[in-house]
C-alpha cells in the first residue's frame, strides 16, 4: 500500500459545527503532516507529527486540533470555525528525519457556511 | 525565513516540445528539493526529487537540476504532452521534516 486516504473528501459544516478529518497510511512512515491549501495557492504546512508525537504547529489557530492516534491515523479536529476556514486540507506522511518518501492524500474540501 | 518561490506563474508550451520549470529558494540549509505536479481537485503527485550532494537526476520524461551556488532549481519535462497541464510545485525541506512549497506555475499544453 503506497496511498495516503483521506476522508471524506468532501465536507459541508456550519461555524457551530464539530467535525474531524481523517487520514491513514500504511506505509510504515513515522512522520505525518497537515496542510491548508487555498485555491491558487501552494499547500501551507499546519502540523507535523514525529513518532506520534506534535513536532512542529505552525502557529495555527486552537479551533483546529490535530491528534495521532497511534503511526497509521491522523485526525483533524474542526470546531467554531469560520468561512476564511474554507480550503482544502491535505494529509501528508514520510520518512522521518530522511527528508524523504513524502506521499501527500488527495485532500479534503472543506466548505465552513 | 525560509522561502521558497517560481519565477513565472504560467507557461505554455507546444505538445511534444521540452517543458522548463524554474525555482528559486533561499534557504542553504536544505537539503532536499522535490518537485510536484498538482491536477485540479487533486493532491500533489510526486514527480523526482534530488539532494544538495547532488546536481542533477533524470527520471523518466523529467529532469531535475540543482544549482546551489545560486540557489536554483528547475524541472526539465520532455516531449511535453496534454497530461502534464497541471500546475508545478518545488519544494523544499531540511531535517526537521519541514517541507515548505514555493508559489506554483502552472503549464498549459498548446496543441
Amino acid at each position: 500500500d503506497t496511498e495516503v486516504t483521506q476522508t471524506p473528501k468532501h465536507l459541508v459544516m456550519g461555524m457551530t459545527n464539530k467535525k474531524s478529518l481523517k487520514c491513514e497510511q500504511h506505509m510504515g512512515h513515522r512522520a505525518m503532516y497537515w496542510y491548508k491549501q487555498k485555491a491558487k495557492k501552494p499547500p501551507e504546512l499546519m502540523f507535523v507529527y514525529s513518532y506520534e508525537k506534535l513536532s512542529i504547529n505552525e502557529s495555527v489557530p486552537s479551533r483546529f486540533s490535530p491528534e495521532c492516534p497511534n503511526s497509521s491515523l491522523l485526525n483533524l479536529h474542526l470546531h467554531a470555525l469560520q468561512p476564511e476556514d474554507s480550503a482544502l486540507y491535505l494529509c501528508a506522511s514520510s520518512q522521518a528525519g530522511t527528508g524523504g518518501g513524502y506521499t501527500f492524500g488527495s485532500g479534503t474540501r472543506l466548505t465552513v457556511v | 525565513g525560509e522561502s521558497v518561490g517560481l519565477h513565472l506563474p504560467t507557461l505554455s508550451v507546444q505538445e511534444g516540445d521540452n517543458s522548463i520549470i524554474n525555482c528559486a529558494y533561499s534557504n542553504s540549509a536544505s537539503d532536499y528539493f522535490i518537485w510536484y505536479k498538482q491536477e485540479s481537485g487533486k493532491g500533489p503527485q510526486f514527480i523526482i526529487d534530488i539532494r544538495s550532494n547532488m546536481d542533477k537526476r533524470q527520471g523518466q520524461r523529467v529532469t531535475v537540476l540543482l544549482n546551489k551556488t545560486v540557489k536554483h532549481l528547475s524541472l526539465q519535462i520532455a516531449a511535453t504532452q496534454p497530461g502534464d497541464s497541471a500546475v508545478y510545485f518545488c519544494a523544499e525541506s531540511g531535517r526537521d521534516d519541514k517541507i515548505i512549497f514555493g508559489k506554483g506555475t502552472r503549464l498549459h499544453i498548446l496543441p
